[in-house]
């Protein structure tokens, strides 16, 4: 199985402010990628699903660079409720999804 | 996406017990999985619990361990045998969404598990 790796964090931001950080994956046939969050003692919940180069769903825009093998999340104008772990996932197999650990962002008054 | 429920949302069990989960879902779905996710850690790939056939399990889990039932499209068990203090996680099931992918997967709240 391959991995997902993720920065841990935390990022602290500012409310109203970017902030946007990657995830690396290694094998290379996945061919989707997703970004889940997760707040704190609750299940993830499904926030973007990323097939090409790239997807834009309001204030966040996810990445895909398949040559670095890399997917980035960036998130614009943080909400304080945007204060959550992002799970980055890479399937390995049909169906079976590979969890990265998370990046904790706090979004700050 | 599917209305998923778990049963018990959360327990404390002594070491060598067994415990149940349950996992429901509001809507026939082929394929449903079970996740662990332990403290401070990231989720990890159970089993894949199918109708009609018996349960595949990934590296590293065993089906002495944690049996696997699925009686019909919209419901299974998972059980956690002979418990120690390192089943100590979260038990999480998911399902596929409506995407023909099957890699778009929801989740149920979750079960969380402490075992002393």
């Amino acid at each position: 199985r391959k991995e997902v790796e993720q920065d841990p964090g935390p990022f602290n931001v500012p409310e109203g402010a970017t902030v946007a950080f990657n995830c690396t994956y290694s094998n290379s046939a996945s061919q989707s990628f997703f970004w889940y969050r997760q707040d704190c003692r609750k299940e993830p919940k499904l926030l973007m699903s990323v097939y090409s180069s790239g997807n834009e769903d309001g204030r966040f825009t996810a990445q895909l660079n398949r040559a670095s093998q890399y997917i980035s999340l960036l998130i614009r104008d943080s909400k304080l409720s945007d204060s959550a772990t992002y799970l980055c996932v890479a399937p390995w197999d049909w169906g079976k999804l590979q969890f990265g650990a998370g990046t904790q962002v706090v979004v700050t008054p | 996406s599917a209305v998923i429920s778990q049963k018990p949302s959360r327990d404390i069990c002594q070491r060598g017990t067994s415990l149940t989960i349950q996992c429901q879902v509001d809507s026939q779905v082929t394929m449903m999985f079970w996740y662990r996710q332990q403290p401070g850690q990231s989720l990890t790939l159970i089993a894949t619990a199918n109708q009609g056939s018996e349960a595949t399990y990934e590296s590293g889990f065993v089906i002495d361990k944690f049996p696997i039932s699925r009686p019909n499209l919209t419901f299974s068990t998972l059980t956690v045998s002979n418990m120690s203090p390192e089943d100590s996680s979260i038990y999480l099931c998911s399902v596929p969404g409506r995407s023909i992918s099957y890699n778009e997967q929801f989740f149920g709240p979750g079960t969380r598990l402490t075992v002393l």
